[in-house]
């Protein structure tokens, strides 16, 4: 079975602060993990994604993140907060690399200047 | 190129009423999706269409819910009828083949009251 889940439904940092979202995994299989972001009014985009390649995965906005097998673990991180970054952040896992999506109930980022 | 697109952005309807979404998924996407966020938990998904036809329908709740692809073009859901715990966010994406990257809408904000 799969399932995510993401510690912190609120997270609220300062401008220029390190931003670090939580996001625990469990797969029956080898995991795909998926970072989306959804601004306010907007659809879900993705961030970034792990597909079994590079353990550190660099995605837009300065985001990445890192896969910890040991840790079952794909945190999320920023060096440096903007007040853009100001959105929900899902972390999603997979099986095989389809859209099938098991989400994680979400993080709220507030970012205060 | 214009993305998915989901009509109405917010519905509001009575306990009992039928109410229909819409998705139009980017042009020339065979895969498209639908998933529901209840009460601010997580995304869960609902089903998952091939063109016309229906590959993975292990997510839609009950019999209330009907979706259609005909044609293979733009979907729809239909609730009928609603009870108050069909409220939620319904989102939809579409992804041009299984393994790639699905694009989401804004989703559709269902209130049933």
């Amino acid at each position: 079975a799969q399932s995510v889940t993401q510690l912190g439904s609120h997270v609220s940092v300062s401008e220029g602060a390190l931003v670090l979202l939580r996001c625990n995994y469990s797969s029956s299989v080898p995991p795909y993990l998926f970072w989306y972001v959804q601004y306010p009014n907007q659809g879900l985009q993705l961030l970034l994604k792990y597909t079994s390649a590079a353990t550190l995965v660099k995605g837009i906005n300065g985001f990445e993140a890192e896969f910890k097998k040991s840790e079952t673990s794909f945190h999320l991180t920023k060096p440096s907060a903007h007040m853009s970054d100001a959105a929900e952040y899902f972390c999603a896992v997979t099986l095989y690399n389809f859209n099938k999506f098991y989400f994680g109930s979400g993080t709220k980022l507030n970012v205060k200047p | 190129e214009a993305g998915v697109t989901q009509f109405p952005s917010h519905s509001v309807i009575e306990k009992g009423q039928t109410v229909t979404l819409r998705c139009d998924p980017i042009s020339g996407h065979d895969n498209l999706y639908w998933y529901r966020r209840v009460m601010g938990k997580e995304i869960k998904f609902l089903l998952h269409f091939v063109k016309e036809s229906k590959q993975d329908e292990s997510g839609m709740p009950n019999n209330r819910f009907l979706a259609e692809r005909t044609g293979g073009t733009y979907s729809t859901l239909k609730v009928q009828p609603a009870e108050l715990e069909d409220s939620g966010v319904y989102f939809c994406a579409s992804s041009q083949d299984l393994d790639a990257e699905a694009f989401f809408g804004q989703g559709t904000r269902l209130t049933v009251v």
